[in-house]
């Protein structure tokens, strides 16, 4: 299958700072991209959608102004969370696919621990 | 979309074959069933779609009844490495591509 990457795969960072996770298509262009938040023991939890040259669309609940999402070319998307507070220590997870009807391949996580 | 009920965990014995049911009655003509699953602390494997008829690839087959309100996932000879959380995932070509994760099957396979 296809391969998506991210990096950092974990980091840790001081309250109060921001932290930039960076994801990848390496063999394929990715129109859309998808970022996910997963909390231990929970199911993953799809925070926005992302298109190449436009604005994400956020899911209800997920707020914009502290998640911010470029998707700035056919194989790189970033999510940079904003003023990172212990609560938003968790495992954040992107997908990418070629098109709407084609299947989502999804990057490794990143492991973000705010202390 | 529709929604999904899977048991919340299943075993299986190390080489005979895992079968993950998936209810979902209310799927929509336009949707598909998709499979993926997640070993511990890694992102999430695609494993298999379809929409009406049966699939299969190198890593399963999925089974979807005649009326589409359920199907299944096997997987023809379990091994160790498959023990992992399956979801199963409807979706329609006219959802801008979204996954919705449910709870999914806790599956361990044991020596």
């Amino acid at each position: 299958g296809a391969v998506v990457s991210q990096h950092p795969s974990r980091v840790i960072c001081k309250s109060g700072t921001s932290v930039k996770i960076e994801c990848r298509s390496l063999d394929f262009q990715a129109t859309t991209m998808f970022w996910y938040r997963q909390f231990p023991k929970k199911s993953l939890m799809l925070m926005a959608t992302s298109n190449e040259g436009s604005k994400a669309t956020y899911e209800q609940g997920v707020e914009k102004d502290k998640f911010l999402i470029n998707h700035a070319s056919l194989t790189l998307s970033t999510l940079t969370v904003t003023s990172a507070h212990p609560e938003d220590s968790s495992f954040y997870i992107c997908s990418a696919q070629e098109g709407s009807q084609y299947e989502q391949y999804f990057g490794p996580g990143t492991r973000l621990t705010v202390t | 979309d529709a929604k999904t009920t899977q048991p919340t965990s299943m075993d299986c014995a190390e080489g005979r074959a895992a079968n993950l049911p998936c209810n979902h009655s209310t799927i929509s003509g336009n949707e598909y069933v998709y499979w993926y699953r997640q070993i511990h602390s890694q992102g999430p494997q695609y494993i298999i779609h379809g929409l009406k008829n049966n699939e299969t690839n190198e890593m399963a087959s999925l089974i979807i009844t005649e009326d589409r309100k359920s199907s299944t996932l096997i997987l023809p000879h379990a091994t160790l490495r498959d023990t992992a959380v399956y979801y199963c995932i409807v979706r329609g070509d006219n959802q801008g591509g979204k996954l919705i994760f449910g709870q999914g099957t806790e599956l361990s396979v044991k020596p």
